[in-house]
């Protein structure tokens, strides 16, 4: 079965530093992997998504997510931290081959530190 | 586009009261999603269907949530009596085979059942 873990419930950075969120995933087949981010009173916004290709992907507000094969993992970076990127990141997968549905985590929530 | 489109933003009734939130997908778009997210228990997927038939409802909490897709642009999430630990944020959202399953997430209905 598809699923993606996101073992921090919360992670706090300082504003200006580097941030990680992490993910590690479990799928049968070629895993096409995504972030969204979640802000205050909105809905979930797609960030980036991994399907082939480039092990580094970029995506949306200067985020980007490494895709790590042997480790399973896709966890999301930005170089540089900045205050309004605190919000609640979701890492999800499609459940299958073909499906359109997605598992989501079950959230990291982000807190840059002025 | 405008894309997803959700009503009501919020909704308070009383225990026992039927509630109807509606949806209305991003025009083109095949897929459409209804999730429920709490503090408690996360994002859940409640139902999902494609070209308007329903394909999984596994996430339906019991048989007091329904839901209809009577044409390619109108959705409906009915809950029929409801309860106070109905009370929660129901996203709609909508994708196409065509975009990799990314899906666009519309602003949330915000139910309270007192």
């Amino acid at each position: 079965a598809q699923s993606v873990a996101q073992p921090e419930d919360q992670v706090n950075v300082a504003e200006g530093n580097p941030l990680t969120v992490k993910c590690t995933y479990s799928v049968s087949g070629n895993p096409y992997l995504f972030w969204y981010v979640q802000y205050p009173n909105r809905g979930l916004q797609f960030l980036l998504k991994y399907i082939t290709g480039d092990n580094l992907v970029k995506g949306s507000y200067g985020f980007e997510a490494e895709f790590n094969k042997s480790q399973t993992s896709f966890h999301l970076k930005k170089p540089s931290a900045l205050v309004s990127d605190s919000a609640l990141y979701f890492c999800a997968v499609r459940s299958l081959a073909g499906a359109n549905n997605l598992f989501f985590g079950t959230g990291t929530r982000l807190t840059v530190i002025p | 586009d405008a894309g997803v489109i959700q009503s009501p933003r919020h909704e308070v009734t009383e225990m026992g009261q039927e509630v109807t939130l509606r949806c209305k997908p991003i025009s083109g778009h095949n897929s459409l999603f209804w999730y429920r997210q709490t503090m408690m228990r996360g994002l859940e997927l409640l139902i999902y269907f494609n070209n308007n038939v329903p394909i999984d409802d596994s996430g339906m909490p019991e048989d007091r949530f329904s839901a209809k897709m009577p044409n390619a642009s109108f959705s409906t999430l009915k809950i029929q009596p409801s309860e106070p630990r109905d009370s929660a944020v129901y996203f709609c959202a909508s994708t196409m085979t065509q975009t990799k399953n990314i899906q666009y997430f519309g602003a949330g209905t915000r139910l309270s059942v007192l």
